[in-house]
């Protein structure tokens, strides 16, 4: 079925260093690739997404790169700061509209 | 101010006992979604509803229901609740199931099944 791989589980950084997080999915139809921020006791919030059209977006510090023929996603985080700290979700639209989530990786980044 | 609300946030209860968890958007939004997220298994749809009367199951249906009389509300009912429902469900929405809808999420109802 349609799945979505989401690595690392967890990531700790130092504040200022950069973190990347991947993702692959099996859907080859799939044209939308949002991702989440979820903080503690919080519902996940759209920090950024893309579409299949593009390679490459950027907004201030994060950016999403997507590779189509491999079908691999990336978030770039650069100059972390303690308030990155959250869990992020990758996200992948399959067949219908459904969004299929990544298993989530818990950043910190440490003063 | 957009946002989806839920009902409670914290909730605890015993096995076999029903309940009941509210979800509303002030959106105006046609797909409504309901998810539970569990450690290392990130968000699982549950159930899903594309408008007023249309729902269907989502990748883990058993043990809950829901209905969608309104546009607006979209509750999700354990009609006997079992230790393994214990988690922590978000409710969603987003103006359909097209390429360009954002979905927003809900806070969160943390449920615990003894």
């Amino acid at each position: 079925g349609e799945n979505v791989e989401q690595h690392p589980s967890t990531l700790s950084v130092q504040e200022g260093d950069s973190a990347v997080i991947k993702c692959t999915y099996s859907d080859s139809a799939s044209n939308y690739f949002p991702w989440y921020k979820q903080e503690l006791g919080k519902g996940p919030q759209l920090i950024i997404d893309i579409r299949s059209n593009v390679g490459e977006k950027k907004d201030q510090r994060i950016a999403v790169t997507l590779n189509k023929t491999a079908k691999h996603f990336s978030l770039h985080i650069t100059e972390t700061q303690p308030e990155d700290s959250a869990v992020y979700f990758c996200a992948a639209i399959g067949s219908g509209g459904k969004l299929i989530f990544g298993q989530g990786t818990e950043l910190s980044v440490k003063p | 101010e957009a946002q989806v609300t839920q009902n409670p946030r914290y909730l605890i209860t015993v096995t076999g006992k029903k309940l009941t968890v509210t979800c509303s958007q002030n959106m105006n939004h046609e797909y409504m979604s309901w998810y539970r997220q569990d450690p290392g298994l990130g968000l699982r749809q549950i159930y899903y509803s594309m408008n007023v009367e249309v729902t269907d199951k989502g990748d883990v249906p058993e043990g809950y229901k829901v209905s969608r009389k309104e546009k607006r509300n979209f509750p999700l009912i354990l009609e006997s609740p079992s230790p393994n429902q214990t988690s922590l469900y978000f409710c969603a929405s987003r103006g359909d199931r097209g390429l360009n809808n954002e979905q927003f999420f809900g806070p969160g109802t943390r449920l615990t099944v003894l």
